[in-house]
């Protein structure tokens, strides 16, 4: 069945990278997101990246995808305390719906 | 700017009560979706809706049923309110899927519902 796997916590200090991990099971989804919910608040679309991409660069994230692997990838060049937050990744259900993954909750300490 | 507008932000309701959550949205999506948020599960999808009248139940529909009587209104009901039903609910909604598109949800604030 659909299927998205995330690890649920990353704690970094200010000024380094982050890296969010994400692994999904459906290999015809067209595109894969990346969602972003900030404390108290609902969840805002970060980037998404097209299936036939490797690699999406804008400003501070890079998403790498690995289609071989089922491997989705957010890096946070210079993160800061206020990229804190619940990052979450997606793919396009059998339904017309998105297959969240349970959340990656990224702390950033200063 | 797309908005998704989820009636209260927090509610606090006794077991057993009939619970109506609300949500609109401004921007003539077809989808509307209901998810239940909690620690270490994610979201989970209750319900979602194709078009007005219509309904598929998601991956949680047991307790829950919902109401599309226009576009922009997608509304939860609890219909008597159970302890474990206390979560955070969040509407979202989207552009019909047609194969090969992006897929994009735009989310509610949120509404965090108390049952005692």
């Amino acid at each position: 069945g659909e299927d998205v796997e995330q690890s649920l916590f990353l704690s970094v200090r200010e000024g380094d990278s982050s890296v969010i991990n994400c692994t999904y099971t459906d290999s015809s989804s067209t595109y894969l997101y990346w969602y972003k919910q900030e404390p108290g608040a609902g969840l805002q679309l970060l980037t998404y990246i097209f299936s036939n991409m490797d690699m999406k660069q804008d400003q501070r994230l890079t998403v790498l995808l690995n289609k071989k692997d089922k491997h989705l990838s957010l890096r946070i060049a210079d993160t800061q305390t206020g990229d804190s937050a619940i990052y979450f990744c997606a793919e396009g259900g059998s339904q017309g719906n998105l297959i969240f993954g349970k959340g990656t909750k990224l702390s950033v300490k200063p | 700017d797309v908005k998704v507008t989820q009636s209260s932000r927090y509610l606090v309701k006794r077991t057993g009560e009939k619970v109506f959550l609300e949500c609109v949205q401004d921007m003539d999506h077809e989808n509307m979706f209901w998810y239940r948020q909690d620690p270490g599960l994610g979201l989970r999808l209750i319900y979602f809706s194709y078009d007005v009248k219509m309904k598929e139940k998601g991956d949680i529909p047991e307790g829950y049923s919902v109401s599309r009587e226009k576009k922009e209104r997608f509304s939860l009901i609890l219909e008597s309110a159970s302890t474990n039903q206390t979560s955070m609910y969040l509407c979202a909604s989207s552009f019909l899927q047609r194969t090969g598109t992006k897929n994009i949800q735009y989310f509610g604030a949120g509404t965090r519902l108390s049952v005692l």
